[in-house]
């Protein structure tokens, strides 16, 4: 079955920009959350949606934003860009079921901000 | 809080020598334990997880992980390890509750010699 699918794989923006990147989870996954992965911070949660509502939020701020749609796939959304935001954010979808449970990563959008 | 220790960043092996790489945890209840892999520039590939029952848990590519909880730990290991392991390894607890989240440990580098 297709894995999660994150786009762009690449992106550079300017500062002061905004940007938004997608995920597609797994076909029947309702948890999708994001992550941020910068070489000084290492991975840090951003946050986590379930059939369209936000349950976590990590300490980011407000220029961090994200939504879910009703087929779960999941945009998240930097206004304002700065420099470091530079980094990889990675998506993870999760089947809510004890009998397979886990998170599946897809494989990132590089943001460069220059 | 929780949090998670990798207390080794970098570490080189040899190839078909056993490996370990440790992580130690802090979580308030039981806790769900994950071990991921990545590659550069590419996301996390789940190795293994434990959940709860059996205290060695057999993952992908010949690894295991033993939860210990009188020491807080969930080592990797591998009796022999093979070039193509090189890469980044990862070691993460779940939050549950008011939506679920992954706290990652700050990573191991696995250098490979042939």
């Amino acid at each position: 079955k297709a894995g999660v699918t994150q786009t762009p794989r690449y992106l550079i923006k300017t500062r002061g920009q905004q940007v938004t990147l997608s995920c597609s989870p797994i076909s029947g996954h309702r948890s999708v959350s994001w992550y941020q992965q910068t070489p000084g911070q290492g991975l840090q949660f951003l946050f986590e949606y379930f059939s369209e509502t936000q349950r976590n939020k990590g300490n980011f701020p407000g220029r961090f934003s994200g939504r879910q749609f009703s087929n779960s796939r999941s945009e998240m959304n930097v206004s304002t860009l700065e420099l470091g935001d530079s980094a990889l954010y990675l998506c993870a979808s999760s089947l809510v079921d004890k009998t397979n449970y886990g998170y599946t990563f897809g494989s990132g959008t590089r943001l460069t901000v220059v | 809080a929780q949090s998670v220790t990798q207390p080794d960043i970098h570490i080189t092996v040899s190839e078909g020598a056993s490996l370990e790489l440790r992580c130690n945890y802090s979580y308030g209840a039981t806790p769900y334990l994950f071990w991921y892999v990545q590659s550069p520039g590419q996301g996390l590939q789940l190795l293994l997880k434990y959940f709860s029952g059996d205290t060695l848990v057999q993952g992908i590519k010949g690894f295991e992980a033993e939860f210990k909880r009188s020491q807080s730990s969930f080592n990797l290991r591998k009796p022999s390890v093979h070039w193509s392991d090189a890469a980044e390894y990862f070691c993460a607890v779940e939050t549950r509750g008011g939506g679920n989240k992954l706290t990652f440990g700050t990573g191991t580098q696995l250098k490979v010699e042939l």
